[in-house]
């Protein structure tokens, strides 16, 4: 089946620290890639998307390159900061899927002065 | 992107009764999914509320326990029926129009159960 599998967190970093949350997935088909955030008390918020192979979605300073040779697509940020605090979820959805999204667990970045 | 809201944004029930919860959006929209998300976990979809008709459900969800409404295009009711405190979790709904790739989501509403 489909899944997604995230690094487990919760991930603590100083401020002005380079970020990587790593994603890999398992799909049948050639799914859509997300990178949803969930900031403390907040419903979801869409951060960033690929659609095919090589695509690189970015974002306020957030980037995440679809990888299809190693079923992976990482988010990164050069420089965190403490206002980046929050869940962050990466999620698939398959062509012709009925838009139904197949999410990872998440994973809690905490950002400190 | 379309803005959702949801109503209540949180409660706390006793075991046996049941809660409605609404979601708005501001504009029509083909697609309308509900969302469960327990404590500290990921999100996982309920059902999709099909406007006209009933609601197709995940495994693992059924209608006489989550029953949903969706009268039109901007509106859908989920009805957690019969609680128990292991439906305390966060209840979202997002929206989509047919192929199109982003779901865009409500806040949420917070249900603790006792």
């Amino acid at each position: 089946g489909n899944s997604v599998t995230q690094m487990e967190g919760p991930v603590t970093l100083s401020e002005e620290a380079f970020l990587t949350i790593n994603c890999t997935y398992t799909a049948t088909g050639y799914p859509s890639l997300f990178w949803y955030v969930q900031y403390p008390g907040e419903g979801l918020q869409l951060l960033l998307k690929a659609t095919k192979a090589d695509d690189k979605g970015s974002n306020k300073g957030f980037e995440a390159t679809y990888r299809k040779e190693t079923t992976s697509f990482h988010l990164e940020k050069g420089s965190v900061q403490v206002s980046d605090s929050a869940v962050y979820f990466c999620a698939l959805k398959l062509t012709g899927g009925g838009n139904k999204l197949t999410f990872g667990t998440g994973t809690q970045l905490k950002v400190e002065l | 992107s379309a803005v959702i809201s949801q109503k209540p944004s949180r409660d706390i029930c006793q075991r046996g009764t049941s809660l409605t919860i609404q979601c708005q959006v501001d504009s029509q929209v083909t697609m309308m999914f509900w969302y469960r998300q327990q404590p500290g976990q990921s999100l996982t979809l309920i059902a999709t509320a099909n406007q006209g008709s009933e609601a197709t459900y995940e495994s693992g969800f059924v209608i006489d326990k989550f029953p949903i409404s969706r009268p039109n295009l901007t509106f859908s009711t989920l009805t957690v029926s019969n609680m128990s405190p292991e439906d305390s979790s966060i209840y979202l709904c997002s929206v989509s129009d047919r192929g199109a790739d982003t779901q865009y989501f409500g806040p949420g509403t917070r249900l603790t159960v006792l």
